[in-house]
């Protein structure tokens, strides 16, 4: 059975903090890995895509990867109110010749002003 | 360029009811995904089709439920006969093959059986 396991929080911060968004996942075929966010009613969309040991930067989020632990993370520097929201981590396994992605059940972030 | 497009957005009916969801996948994509999100469950796979073909629909919680794809432009989950437990917000995705092509997502189409 392939997880994906994420903190359900919710994850509360003060505006202008960093915000660490925790990740594990059981598969070690997974190679690629990629955050969501998902506002109130709204639908998954992609912020973040990684699949090399380290770090990766897009603006505000930073990625990390390290898979001999099996964990990845998203950091989010300087927290807006506008980031509140649930980030669900996925991480695509091999099946079949197809790659079909687990994703955790997310992590509700609050930013606070 | 279109993303995916579900229909209906919203669906109110009556236990026992049929439900029809509809999607259009982003054109050229090779995998299109039907999903339910509850708050206790979560982002669930209910099936996923390649190239129009179902290859895996052990998500599909009962027969009642049934999803078709009959070309690459459209999908639809159906569900017969509905009950008060089906209300979910059902996500249609679709993508290109590799590890490293992300998922996009319809608007989601929040179903309600009463």
């Amino acid at each position: 059975q392939k997880e994906v396991e994420q903190n359900s929080g919710p994850l509360s911060v003060p505006e202008g903090a960093i915000a660490s968004l925790n990740c594990t996942y059981s598969d070690r075929g997974s190679q690629s890995f990629f955050w969501y966010r998902q506002y109130s009613g709204k639908s998954p969309e992609l912020i973040m895509f990684i699949y090399s040991n380290g770090d990766k930067e897009d603006g505000r989020f930073t990625a990390q990867l390290n898979k001999a632990s099996q964990y990845v993370s998203l950091l989010i520097r300087d927290s807006q109110p506008s980031d509140s929201a649930t980030y669900l981590c996925a991480a695509p396994s091999p099946s079949g010749g197809s790659y079909i992605p687990t994703f955790g059940r997310g992590t509700s972030l609050i930013v606070h002003p | 360029d279109a993303g995916v497009i579900q229909s209906p957005r919203h669906e109110v009916t009556e236990m026992g009811q049929e439900v029809t969801l509809r999607c259009k996948p982003i054109s050229g994509h090779d995998y299109l995904f039907w999903y339910r999100q509850t708050m206790m469950r979560g982002l669930e796979l209910l099936i996923y089709f390649n190239n129009n073909v179902p290859i895996d629909d052990s998500g599909m919680p009962e027969d009642r439920f049934s999803a078709k794809m009959p070309n690459a432009s459209f999908s639809t989950l159906k569900i017969q006969p509905s009950e008060p437990r089906d209300s979910a917000v059902y996500f249609c995705a679709s993508s290109f093959w590799g590890s490293n092509q992300p998922q996009h997502f319809g608007d989601g189409t929040r179903l309600s059986i009463l």
